[in-house]
């Protein structure tokens, strides 16, 4: 079993729904949790950082962390094509665990 | 910008031969890793630097692969002798563990290398 576990999708949605992305893990010492959207043939980027439990919110996009469950979500208002993209989790300190990713396509 | 860079960006070999790719942190950061993907695994930390002294290579086969940081500037990842299964996208990233918290990760475009 992969420490960090993430549906591959890929997941279709029209413009201006809301996306719901999530991972869980297995590690409880796991305190850091991030997000990195990866563009075709691009390296991945970071979207969002959250420490702990709780909720972050930037923009469009919130990060949610649910430690009691081992969850973790991102959810996207108002997804727009640019959205279109490859995201994946990761969890821990230095050594971040990478989800294998879920691909989001956005149309018009 | 500050931004990692790697070379070469496309890198296509035969079967035994060397393979050297080279990575340009974002200048200040003191952490360096190396990352494959590929479809099937996707993202796999091989090694990872601080300060220039590995941490931990133990995702990497030692047989054939070795990771250097001659300088702060300059990270190298190389393949001898290269296989077909070496086939991937190698993706350096850098980041600045000085905060205490997590190190955050700002990643480069990666080598996408294809061994025939």
């Amino acid at each position: 079993q992969k420490e960090v576990e993430q549906d591959p999708g890929p997941l279709s949605v029209p413009e201006g729904a809301i996306v719901s992305l999530n991972c869980t893990y297995s590690n409880s010492a796991f305190q850091y949790f991030m997000w990195y959207r990866q563009y075709s043939r691009k390296g991945p980027e970071l979207l969002m950082y959250t420490y702990s439990s709780g909720n972050k919110e930037d923009g469009r996009f919130t990060a949610q962390v649910d430690k009691s469950s081992k969850y973790i979500s991102l959810f996207i208002r108002d997804s727009q094509p640019s959205d279109s993209a490859t995201y994946l989790c990761a969890a821990n300190t230095d050594k971040l665990i990478f989800g294998t990713g879920t691909r989001l396509q956005v149309f018009p | 910008d500050a931004r990692v860079t790697q070379t070469p960006r496309d890198k296509v070999t035969e079967m035994g031969q060397e393979v050297t790719m080279r990575c340009q942190p974002i200048l200040g950061h003191n952490t360096v890793f190396w990352y494959r993907q590929t479809m099937m695994q996707g993202l796999e930390l091989l090694a990872y630097f601080r300060n220039r002294a590995p941490l931990d290579d133990s995702g990497m086969p030692k047989d054939r692969f070795s990771a250097e940081m001659p300088d702060a500037t300059l990270a190298t990842l190389k393949i001898q002798p290269s296989e077909p299964r070496d086939s991937a996208v190698y993706f350096c990233a850098s980041g600045d563990s000085t905060s205490g918290r997590a190190t955050e990760q700002y990643f480069g475009p990666g080598t996408r290398l294809t061994v025939t």
